[in-house]
């Protein structure tokens, strides 16, 4: 079956230090890949995704993301965190057998802390 | 605004009640989503919407959920006979064309959904 982990609820970063919050994936063939980030009481917005190409994926934010197929992995990275990136981030993988739907990770809590 | 409404953005039923969700998406999307996030859950696909037409309802969970789409434009999902395990932060999304797996999805705030 295909699916998304999210292996860490909820990641505490220091203002100023490098962030990472973890994805991995299991699919079959080639993944396409997302990362989606919910502010409190916003809607989600979409911040990068990985299609082809680059594994190093930049996105909105200053966010970015290296995909890693032999660990079957889509980290999410920032190199200095601040205090407003602290949200909810999901990654999400296309169903392989749809052209649309996606299966969504539980979510990552970020906490950036002053 | 440019973007998706979603409304009420809570609502607070009792078990048994109907109610409605509404989703206005982005003026020109032609394809629209409606998914359920769970607390400590992920997003779950309920429905889509191609224009008016929905391909794929397989998302639903049961026969008390129902959507339409009108117009190719504003969307309501309903839910009949309400409860308590359908509480939850409903969620709304457009995209531009749909069927294309690069199109990246703009959500609504979603409805904030309480069963008593």
């Amino acid at each position: 079956a295909q699916s998304v982990a999210q292996p860490e609820d909820q990641v505490n970063v220091a203002e100023g230090n490098p962030l990472t919050v973890k994805c991995t994936y299991s699919v079959s063939g080639n993944p396409y890949l997302f990362w989606y980030v919910q502010y409190p009481n916003r809607g989600l917005q979409f911040l990068l995704k990985y299609i082809t190409g680059d594994n190093l994926v930049k996105g909105s934010y200053g966010f970015e993301a290296e995909f890693n197929k032999s660990q079957t992995s889509f980290h999410l990275k920032k190199p200095s965190a601040l205090v407003s990136d602290s949200a909810l981030y999901f990654c999400a993988v296309r169903l392989l057998d749809s052209n649309y739907q996606l299966i969504w990770g539980a979510g990552t809590k970020l906490i950036i802390k002053p | 605004g440019a973007g998706v409404s979603q409304s009420p953005s809570n609502k607070v039923t009792e078990k048994g009640k109907d109610v409605e969700l509404r989703c206005d998406p982005i003026s020109g999307h032609t394809a629209l989503y409606w998914y359920r996030q769970s607390l400590g859950q992920g997003l779950e696909f309920l429905i889509y919407f191609q224009g008016n037409s929905a391909p794929d309802k397989s998302g639903l969970p049961s026969d008390r959920f129902s959507a339409e789409r009108t117009g190719g434009s504003v969307s309501t999902l309903t839910i009949q006979r309400t409860q308590q395990e359908d509480s939850a932060v409903y969620l709304c999304a457009s995209s531009p064309v749909g069927g294309a797996w690069v199109e990246t999805q703009y959500f609504g705030p979603g409805t904030r959904l309480l069963v008593l």
